[in-house]
């Protein structure tokens, strides 16, 4: 069965990078690109970018532009998501999604990796 | 951006009741290669990642209850599930993936009366 298993919680110091990973399993990964999308306590879900499976090209957010970077590794089937000058606000839950070329709906989620950033 | 606003933000639904929930966009949401409106929604249960239950505002994705279905065009679009049962309580969201940036509604939760 289809599988996005995401690395686990992180605790990081204001300023510091975090790195996020997500392997996927039970699909053929370059038919699909993989999605970052966050969950801030009491927010709304927040789409961070995508990185296609097949070229790796990248599309982001304005928003972290400056700080995001998301890369996959065919040979790995998994995705990556590294957001760097974090700060309080960046603590939220990060999910990866998968996105079936042509479509642009998620209909499989990872379960989410918690980021905390507190000094 | 595009804007993407639900109402109501909360809703308590007897069960077996019909529980509606609305959303609204600020633009047209239309896929132009296959001219289908890009609106789906989600359904979020407590400590669990969002789940797919509509895509192209009206198309149910496969092993959802029939319960859900989902309506609408333009601007303006409707969840509905008509016959609200105890696992149907979680937190629903619309989504619009015809832009950059992709944007969510700010969620309405659905409770039991």
């Amino acid at each position: 069965q289809v599988q996005l298993v995401q690395s686990g919680a992180e605790v990081k110091k204001p300023g510091a990078s975090v790195k996020v990973s997500c392997k996927t399993s039970g699909y053929i990964f370059t038919d699909y690109s993989i999605h970052w999308v966050r969950q801030a306590p009491g927010q709304r879900l927040e789409w961070m970018g995508w990185v296609n499976g097949v070229t790796g090209n990248t599309v982001y957010s304005q928003k972290f532009q400056d700080r995001v970077t998301m890369t996959r590794d065919t040979s790995a089937s998994a995705a990556y998501m590294e957001l760097s000058s974090l700060t309080s606000e960046d603590t939220a839950l990060y999910y990866c999604a998968r996105v079936l070329s042509g479509t642009g709906y998620y209909d499989s989620w990872g379960r989410g990796t918690l980021v905390i950033v507190s000094s | 951006d595009i804007v993407m606003t639900q109402s109501p933000d909360s809703l308590a639904v007897s069960l077996g009741e019909r529980a509606t929930i609305d959303c609204k966009s600020s633009q047209i949401i239309l896929d132009s290669s296959n001219n289908k409106t890009s609106l789906a929604w989600y359904q979020q249960r407590p400590g669990q990642p969002p789940n797919l239950l509509i895509y192209w505002a009206s198309t149910r994705e496969s092993g959802v209850p029939d319960r859900f279905s989902g309506s609408g065009s333009g601007t303006d679009f409707t969840l509905t599930i008509s016959s609200l049962q105890a696992e149907d309580v979680a937190v629903y969201y619309c989504h619009q993936y015809s832009t950059v940036p992709r944007t969510f509604g700010q969620g309405t939760k659905v409770e039991i009366k």
